[in-house]
């Protein structure tokens, strides 16, 4: 799986949007981007992934550039209920297929 | 619809003894995964097991660990002989057979070595 590369750190005022870059310039053809955050002592929790479109959920946007090689996490409007360790990864998709890679992750913290 | 379980969520042992930790995966999901966590870490990946099939242990300490998945009942990751570098969050997670791969995590164990 590829690696991806973001800030260790971001904060963001609440009720803005908040925007979490990730750059996987190594990603193959065949990756998709997952996103999924870790709120303090929580199991992780998944929350968009995207092949080569832009994708929208309830929770988040996930924009993927023209050339696939970085993407960003858009939350629209930012709660304190989104302070957590965000982590991007990519990988294939698959039945069952294998481990998630996390990295390091971008600790967002919403400041009100 | 239930999410992944874990127990206990907490678990204190002292080195030498063994640990057990359990996890039911969502209904309708046959893959069960472990990771584990050290504290100011991120998530490491240790095994991914399918109904009475370990698929990939890669990530698992070849001496003291073991895993299950058996017909009947939950995932089962097994320490022993537990040292104090045991002491992480321990992290289940699960996924459907539809040909996807997102997954749902429990709560984690915290596993305590005094």
């Amino acid at each position: 799986d590829a690696k991806t590369t973001q800030p260790t750190s971001m904060d963001c005022a609440e009720g803005r949007a908040a925007n979490l870059p990730c750059n996987h310039s190594t990603i193959s053809g065949n990756e998709y981007v997952y996103w999924y955050r870790q709120i303090h002592s929580q199991g992780p929790q998944y929350i968009i992934h995207g092949l080569k479109n832009n994708e929208t959920n309830e929770m988040a946007s996930l924009i993927i550039t023209e050339d696939r090689k970085s993407s960003t996490l858009i939350l629209p409007h930012a709660t304190l209920r989104d302070t957590a360790v965000y982590y991007c990864i990519v990988r294939v998709q698959k039945t069952g297929a294998n481990n998630l890679f996390f990295g390091t992750g971008t600790r967002l913290t919403v400041i009100p | 619809n239930a999410g992944v379980m874990q127990n206990p969520r907490h678990l204190v042992r002292r080195r030498g003894q063994e640990a057990r930790l359990r996890c039911s995966p969502m209904k309708g999901h046959s893959h069960v995964y472990w990771y584990r966590q050290l504290p100011e870490e991120g998530l490491k990946f240790m095994v991914y097991l399918q109904k009475e099939n370990i698929i990939d242990e890669s990530g698992m300490p070849k001496e003291r660990f073991s895993a299950e998945f058996p017909k009947e009942g939950p995932s089962i990751l097994r320490i022993q002989q537990v040292v104090r570098g045991d002491s992480a969050a321990y992290f289940c997670a699960s996924s459907p057979d539809r040909g996807d791969n997102e997954q749902f995590f429990g709560p984690g164990t915290r596993l305590t070595v005094l």
